[in-house]
């Protein structure tokens, strides 16, 4: 069964350190998006990707994130400036487009990222 | 605004138990909800999901009823196993261009054999 891959599967980072987070969608799947969830805490829509564009973010997804495509497979997550507040699990998603109503999103392993 | 709010965890239960997990929602329109699953150390799985009033969703056991009248979509398994134990979400998704889901809490739920 096809698999959305994440990498690392954890990272450790230094407040004010950029961070950039991997994934590898589906292949065919043209959606792409990123969340996370701050431990003890939902999980939290932060941005969608469609078409080489951002087709909606959240508030939480300010000037200090970035998304990306760089190649055919990868979507990338980066944080430029990490604070202590960045810590959680972010997990990437893909769809095909117009499908996930019936059959929802698949979703990596996640990324547990902690800033100290 | 949509919301999901879930019952709180965690839950313990003996193997063969009677498990609900209660999730109620408020939204706009006609959302399509969604119960998904994280086992350890793993991400998240979809369960099982129903886009209209009065689906059932179902799978592994599992089901969980759209209910319209009173906004909820709560998860039942007549007889969980150990291999049950994990953090369920419920999550709702709205029609049209707003693809984003929104969550509920999760619910962890421990089973014992």
């Amino acid at each position: 069964e096809p698999e959305v891959t994440q990498t690392p599967s954890h990272q450790v980072t230094q407040m004010g350190q950029e961070v950039i987070l991997r994934c590898v969608p589906i292949s065919n799947h043209l959606y792409f998006y990123w969340y996370r969830q701050i431990l003890g805490q939902k999980v939290e829509f932060l941005v969608s990707f469609y078409n080489n564009e951002i087709s909606e973010k959240s508030e939480i997804f300010d000037d200090q994130f970035s998304v990306e495509r760089p190649d055919g497979s990868n979507f990338t997550l980066k944080i430029r400036s990490t604070k202590l507040e960045d810590s959680a699990m972010y997990f990437c998603a893909s769809s095909v487009i117009g499908t996930e109503f019936n059959y929802g999103y698949t979703f990596g392993s996640g990324t547990r990222l902690t800033v100290v | 605004g949509n919301s999901v709010t879930q019952m709180e965890g965690p839950v313990t239960l003996s193997e063969e138990a009677f498990l609900t997990i209660n999730c109620t929602y408020t939204a706009t329109g006609y959302p399509s909800l969604f119960w998904y699953v994280q086992y350890p150390g793993e991400g998240l799985q979809l369960l099982l999901k129903a886009t209209k009033a009065d689906d059932k969703g179902s799978n592994k056991g599992f089901e969980a009823t759209y209910r319209k009248e009173t906004t909820s979509f709560h998860l039942e398994k007549g007889s969980v196993q150990v291999s049950d134990s994990a953090v369920y979400f419920c999550a709702l998704n709205n029609a049209g261009n707003n693809r984003k889901l929104i969550w509920g809490l999760g619910t962890s739920l421990a089973v014992n054999p």
